[in-house]
C-alpha cells in the first residue's frame, strides 16, 4: 500500500523561474492538503484541495502560488517567478474523505532558489 | 484563530531516560490533537492521536493524554532509544479541516 508520493524530491531553480510539485496522494484518499516548512520553523498549511475543487487556500500566498487537483493525475503546487524567501521544504498530505482529521505526509519537496 | 505551543528544544538525554515534551493549544470547539515525528530528510509521519478529552493516546512507548481543563497534550516515554533522536510536532485540527503545528521540538539520544 504505497503512501503519500511526492516529486522531486529536490528541486533548484534560479530566482524567476518556475517551480512545479507533484503529489500523488495515497490510494482510496480524495483530500490533499499543502503545507510549507521554512528552516528551523514547523508546517505551515497552504491549501486544502478536493479533486477538481479548491475548498480552503487561506494559507496561500497571494500572489505567484497556485494549486490544482485535477480529476486524473496527481495534485500540483506552482510557483511562479521564484524567489529566495520560496525556498522551503514543501509537504503533501492526504486523507480518506470521511477522516479527514487523520493526514497522512509525503517525504517533501525541498526546494532551492539561487 | 487556533495555536500550539510546545516545549522550545533542543533536548538532550541519555538512553533509557523519561522523557515529557509539553504542548498547550488554543482552539475553539473540540480539536483532535496529535503527535508527529520527523526523522532527519523524511516527511512527517503519524506518531498517536486522541479526538476527545481524557483521550490517551499511544504507540511505540509513546503516550499522550488529552486534558482539556488545562489544554494541554504532553508527549511522555519512559525510556528512550537512540532511534527515537527526531524532530517531534504537536499539531491539531479543528473544523477548518487543517493541521495546525507548533514549532516542532528537537530530541537527541546519546548512547
Amino acid at each position: 500500500n504505497a503512501g503519500v508520493m511526492q516529486n522531486p524530491r529536490h528541486l533548484v531553480r534560479r530566482r524567476g523561474q518556475e517551480a512545479r510539485l507533484r503529489c500523488s496522494p495515497m490510494k482510496g484518499h480524495s483530500h490533499v492538503y499543502w503545507y510549507r516548512q521554512l528552516p528551523e520553523e514547523g508546517l505551515k498549511f497552504m491549501v486544502y484541495l478536493q479533486k477538481e475543487n479548491i475548498i480552503d487556500e487561506s494559507g496561500m500566498p497571494k500572489e505567484r502560488f497556485s494549486a490544482e487537483f485535477p480529476k486524473e493525475g496527481p495534485s500540483i503546487l506552482r510557483i511562479q517567478q521564484v524567489v529566495r524567501g520560496d525556498s522551503a521544504a514543501y509537504f503533501c498530505a492526504s486523507s480518506p474523505g470521511d477522516r479527514y482529521y487523520e493526514q497522512y505526509f509525503g517525504p517533501g519537496t525541498r526546494l532551492t532558489v539561487t | 484563530g487556533n495555536s500550539v505551543t510546545q516545549m522550545e528544544g533542543p533536548v538532550t538525554l541519555s538512553e533509557e531516560a523519561f522523557l515529557t515534551i509539553n504542548c498547550t493549544y488554543t482552539a475553539t470547539g473540540y480539536p483532535s490533537l496529535f503527535w508527529y515525528v520527523q526523522y532527519p530528510g523524511e516527511g512527517l509521519q503519524l506518531l498517536l492521536k486522541a479526538t476527545k478529552a481524557d483521550d490517551k493516546g499511544s504507540n511505540k512507548g509513546f503516550e499522550a493524554t488529552y486534558r482539556k481543563e488545562t489544554t494541554s497534550f504532553h508527549l511522555e516515554k519512559g525510556s528512550v532509544q537512540v532511534s527515537d533522536s527526531a524532530v517531534y510536532f504537536c499539531a491539531l485540527s479543528g473544523s477548518a479541516r487543517q493541521l495546525t503545528f507548533g514549532s516542532g521540538t528537537q530530541l537527541t539520544v546519546l548512547p
